[in-house]
């Protein structure tokens, strides 16, 4: 079955230090996604991304983060200077297309630690 | 979107049926009910959606009454690797719409 791969699993960066998480989502899937969950928190929505530009973004998704798909396979989330509350698993989910019961499939995540 | 409520947790032991119950009362016409699955450290994972009576797939059922303002996810025959936490979401799933997690029901299944 197809899956959303995420590298790497576990990114430790000093804080203000730029970072850039990777994911390949599953071919032929046209919406991304970007969530994150802090440890013991709700898994919290950052950015949906469709037809090479941002849909939706939330409160958290501030001008340290930004969004891109360089080629037709990866999707990366990077954030220019990053602080301590930043630290947290990072998801990435794509979708197929525009039928309306389809589901966003998950990738693993990266454990992003700021020190 | 539609606020979900569903337990904090719910224990059983391997072999039980485990059925978790969310209450969703103000679903709208449009709105599709999916449920996830999330292990420690890892991405929730799909595994049910449904929009009304009932569906089933190869690990699970979900059924859903005429009103819709419920949604009952059962699994049969639980085994220790069923322990997670499953969340039931409620929305839209066209286009980019976004998905609303809450704090979801922790399965415990012993034996």
């Amino acid at each position: 079955e197809p899956e959303v791969t995420q590298t790497p699993s576990h990114q430790v960066t000093q804080m203000g230090q730029e970072v850039i998480l990777r994911c390949v989502p599953i071919s032929n899937h046209l919406y991304f996604y970007w969530y994150r969950q802090i440890l013991g928190q709700k898994v919290e929505f950052l950015v949906s991304f469709y037809n090479n530009e941002i849909s939706e973004k939330s409160e958290i998704f501030d001008d340290q983060f930004s969004v891109e798909r360089p080629d037709g396979s990866n999707f990366t989330l990077k954030i220019r200077s990053t602080k301590l509350e930043d630290s947290a698993m990072y998801f990435c989910a794509s979708r197929g297309g525009d039928t309306i019961n389809q589901p966003q499939h998950f990738g693993d995540g990266t454990r992003l630690s700021i020190l | 979107l539609a606020k979900t409520t569903q337990p904090i947790s719910m224990d059983s032991y391997e072999g039980q049926e485990v059925n978790i119950t969310c209450s969703h009362n103000n679903i709208a016409t449009n709105d599709y009910i999916t449920w996830y699955q999330q292990f420690p450290s890892q991405g929730p994972r799909f595994i049910i959606q449904g929009y009304k009576t009932k569906v089933t797939n190869e690990v699970a059922s979900l059924f859903i009454p005429a009103d819709r303002k419920s949604s009952t996810l059962s699994l049969p025959r639980v085994s220790l690797s069923d322990t997670a936490v499953y969340y039931c979401l409620v929305g839209e799933t066209g286009g980019g719409n976004k998905l609303t997690f809450g704090t979801g029901t922790q399965l415990k299944v012993e034996l």
